[in-house]
């Protein structure tokens, strides 16, 4: 069992709509949570970073996390094609050290 | 300011042959990482530098991969003896102190 598991979509979604992207993890010792989004051939671009429970808002982007339920999501309000990636989740234990991503999710938003 | 930068951005091999990848971290920033991304996956983690304290290396897959940094700046990946299997994006990563910020990656091709 991978220690992130995030579905691989790809979500395809209506232009304006809520994307809703999610991760699982087992380790109970990751406390630091990220959101990359990745362009085609290009590097993970950092989105969002959460520490520890709760909901963390910026602009379009809110970011989710529930330790508890060992649960993360991302949500992009009113979307835009150019909102069309794949968003990667990560997360580790310390606020240095290596990121445990997961697979990514291919998103796509039609005009 | 720039951000990471890899060279080259390409890379065309042959199976036995050894490459070096090269890292140009954001200024000032302490830490770097390599990773290893397959086709439609994650990010493999594969090692981590952290100013003059010894490298972690835990992620590095076979004897055939090393990396060095050179003080607080450039870090090289060589691969020696590649093989089919290498074939992969790598993206070096650096931070000050915990967000990682990722270069556009180097796409290794093994023939």
């Amino acid at each position: 069992q991978k220690e992130v598991e995030q579905d691989p979509g790809p979500l395809s979604v209506p232009e304006g709509a809520i994307v809703s992207l999610n991760c699982t993890y087992s380790n109970s010792a990751f406390q630091y949570f990220m959101w990359y989004r990745q362009y085609s051939r290009k590097g993970p671009e950092l989105l969002m970073y959460t520490y520890s429970s709760g909901n963390k808002e910026d602009g379009r982007f809110t970011a989710q996390v529930d330790k508890s339920s060992k649960y993360i999501s991302l949500f992009i309000r009113d979307s835009q094609p150019s909102d069309s990636a794949t968003y990667l989740c990560a997360m580790n234990t310390d606020s240095w050290g290596k990121l445990q991503f997961g697979a990514g999710t291919q998103v796509v938003v039609t005009p | 300011g720039a951000g990471v930068s890899q060279s080259p951005s390409n890379k065309v091999t042959e199976k036995g042959k050894d490459v070096e990848l090269r890292c140009d971290p954001i200024s000032g920033h302490t830490a770097l990482y390599w990773y290893r991304q397959r086709l439609g996956q994650g990010l493999e983690f594969l090692i981590y530098f952290q100013g003059n304290s010894a490298p972690d290396k835990s992620g590095l897959p076979s004897d055939r991969f090393s990396a060095e940094r050179t003080g607080e700046s450039v870090s090289t990946l060589t691969i020696q003896r590649t093989q089919q299997e290498d074939s992969a994006v790598y993206l070096c990563a650096s931070s000050d102190p915990a967000l990682q910020f990722f270069g556009p990656g180097t796409r290794l091709t093994v023939l």
